[in-house]
């Protein structure tokens, strides 16, 4: 079955720092362009950030570069995103996708003091 | 604010067709394709179809897209109850040099 498991969220402080998980299982992960898209409470989907199959290419929306780093181990299966200098704005549900056709569940961010 | 504009709401009652659009620019749904999103409220978003490519399977044939010049469109033929749901347009901005999502379009069956 392909799948996609997001882990790695949690309640962390402004200016506190996350690192997401994403465990992806039953196709070929090392071919896959992946990225990751949240959304917060209430809110539409927002694009967060990008990766080619080889972890060559990174791309970041603007709200989010210089602090989220994504990247992948095609040897585990897994795509990860640093989140650094977590601030109110980023809590959401953070989903990771292949493009565009497999989404996981989700985890959620909340940013609170 | 997203730079791919819907409409906030659209509505039909069973068996009618719905179409719900997507206002882009020549940076974005002008020169690439466009995707489309199902997204039952408290779930995960669904892939519906990509823009003149051939809708994955599962995905009933009630639903299809096109685009001309800086829009695109989904419509739904055949309204079905299940089709309650958010939808969400998106495709590449090369002026961003990032993906985009539309505003979201919430659909009500009446």
């Amino acid at each position: 079955e392909v799948q996609l498991v997001e882990s790695g969220g949690g309640l962390v402080q402004p200016g506190g720092s996350l690192r997401l998980s994403c465990a992806a299982s039953g196709f070929t992960f090392s071919s896959s362009d992946m990225s990751w898209v949240r959304q917060a409470p209430g809110k539409g989907l927002e694009w967060v950030s990008s990766i080619s199959d080889s972890g060559i290419s990174r791309f970041y929306a603007d709200s989010v570069r210089g602090r989220f780093t994504i990247s992948r181990d095609n040897s585990k299966n897994r795509l990860y995103l640093q989140l650094n200098s977590l601030r109110a704005e980023d809590a959401a549900v953070y989903y990771c996708a292949r493009h565009w056709d497999v989404w996981g569940k989700g985890t959620t961010v909340t940013v609170s003091s | 604010q997203s730079v791919l504009t819907q409409p906030p709401s659209a509505s039909g009652t069973p068996g009618q067709r719905v179409i719900i659009s997507c206002s882009g620019s020549s940076s974005n749904i002008g020169r690439r394709t466009v995707h489309w999103f199902q997204q039952v409220p408290g779930t995960a978003p669904k892939f519906l179809l990509t823009t003149n490519y051939q809708r994955p399977s599962g995905v009933p044939d009630r639903f299809s897209g096109s685009r001309s010049g800086t829009s695109a469109s989904l419509a739904i033929s055949g309204l079905q109850s299940e089709d309650e749901a958010d939808y969400y347009c998106a495709t590449w901005d090369d002026s961003l040099n990032g993906h985009v999502f539309g505003t979201g379009t919430k659909v009500t069956v009446l």
